[in-house]
Formats: structure tokens, C-alpha cells, sequence
């Protein structure tokens, strides 16, 4: 069972359309939420780390925003491009610990 | 600049056959993790040590030993491996503060048969 879930669990979308999915976690003890973003056949990178509430964070297209007081943080991507496919994983920091959720796979259509 | 190197790349095991994962990292990061990944789950944590000495279980630690053998070293042991760990192993390093984030290895492909 996982603390941390991730929502939808795939997505497809078309080229130059916009999208969102969601990362919920739990409230309490909250410390940090990472986002990253996992091609096929590499490793995780990371994108965000969030610690506030209200908190928006954004990279070229893609931004995050954070609400700590009822745990679920958004990740959108703007314009979809084909290489905006992967895996988007969240990640809940608390204490030393930071645990995954299952992660949301994007697939781009061109 | 290496970042955190596993080893091996690959690996086949015999079931009941033991083997010790590699992890170094080469940023000076306190915390370090080792996540497996199997599909449709993600990254789960396995065990984690927050600094030199320390070692804590993670999600699914059972079947697993860990040594946090030095700040730049941390092993991941299967004393005697079944299928059900055949997976994707990954070690992971982060600073201290949890305000940064963490930096993966490539990754260990085993396979238990």
C-alpha cells in the first residue's frame, strides 16, 4: 500500500494540448513533495521540490503547485511535445524518508 | 563527475544464491536510499540511512540487509534471493535537508530464476 498516489495512473495526449494529474500525500508530518520525470531506460530526474503551502514552481512548460493543509500537489504541462513522454513520479520527504507513488505515464501523440 | 555509480548493471541469480548490490556516491550527500522498482508500482523504498552509521527499513524491506559502510558507500544485501526480488534496483542520494532533491543511480537489473 502506498502513502503517497499519483492519479491517473496513464494518459494520452495529443500533441500541443495541455494536461494535468495529480499527486496526493499525506498531510500530516509533511516536510517536502519532489516531482520528477523518468524517461524509458534512465534514471529519475528531478524537477520540483516543494516545501509551502501555495507553493508554484515551473520548468519551461511544465510547473507544479502544492497544497500542504489538504495534501494533493498538480503537475501541468503546457503545449505537450512528444519528448514531454515519461513517467512522472511524486515523492513525499518526511523526516529522512521520501517515498514514491506508483507515478503517472504521459504519452504524447504527435 | 560519476554522481551515484551502481554496480552491476546486470545480474542473474540462482534462487537461494546470495549477492550484495553496490552504491557510491560522490557528492558528499548524508542520506542515501534503495528503491526497487516493479511495474505498475514506481520507486519503492527498500531501506534508507540518513547519515554514516545510521540505517533505517523502508516500505518493503524484508529479504534485505543494508550497510551505510561509509558516507560514500551504501550496500544493498539479498542473503538468499527468491524470484519475487527479480526487479530493478536503484540507489538514490540526497543532502541532508530535505529541501533538495534526490540524485539516482542507473540502476541494477536482477534477475532471480
Amino acid at each position: 500500500i502506498l502513502n503517497v498516489e499519483q492519479s491517473p495512473q496513464s494518459l494520452h495526449v495529443q500533441e500541443g494540448d495541455s494536461t494535468n494529474f495529480t499527486c496526493s500525500f499525506p498531510s500530516s508530518n509533511f516536510y517536502a513533495l519532489h516531482w520528477y520525470r523518468w524517461e524509458t531506460a534512465k534514471s529519475p530526474e528531478a524537477l520540483f521540490v516543494m516545501t509551502l503551502n501555495g507553493d508554484e514552481k515551473k520548468k519551461g512548460r511544465i510547473s507544479a503547485t502544492l497544497n500542504t493543509k489538504e495534501g494533493y500537489s498538480y503537475l501541468y504541462i503546457k503545449g505537450s511535445q512528444p519528448e514531454d513522454s515519461a513517467t512522472y513520479l511524486c515523492a513525499d520527504r518526511t523526516g529522512y524518508k521520501l517515498s514514491f507513488g506508483a507515478g503517472t505515464t504521459v504519452t504524447v501523440r504527435a | 563527475n560519476a554522481g551515484v555509480t551502481q554496480t552491476p548493471k546486470f545480474q542473474v541469480l540462482k534462487t537461494g544464491q546470495s549477492m550484495t548490490l553496490q552504491c557510491a556516491q560522490d557528492m558528499n550527500h548524508n542520506s542515501m536510499y534503495w528503491y526497487r522498482q516493479d511495474p505498475g508500482m514506481g520507486l519503492r523504498l527498500i531501506y534508507y540511512s540518513a547519515s554514516e552509521g545510521t540505517t533505517d527499513k523502508g516500505e518493503v524491506p524484508n529479504g534485505y540487509n543494508v550497510s551505510r559502510l561509509n558516507k560514500r558507500e551504501f550496500s544493498l544485501r539479498l542473503e538468499s534471493a527468491a524470484p519475487s526480488q527479480t526487479s530493478v534496483y536503484f540507489c538514490a542520494s540526497s543532502a541532508q535537508a530535505g529541501h533538495t532533491e534526490a540524485f539516482f543511480g542507473q540502476g541494477t537489473r536482477l534477475t532471480v530464476v
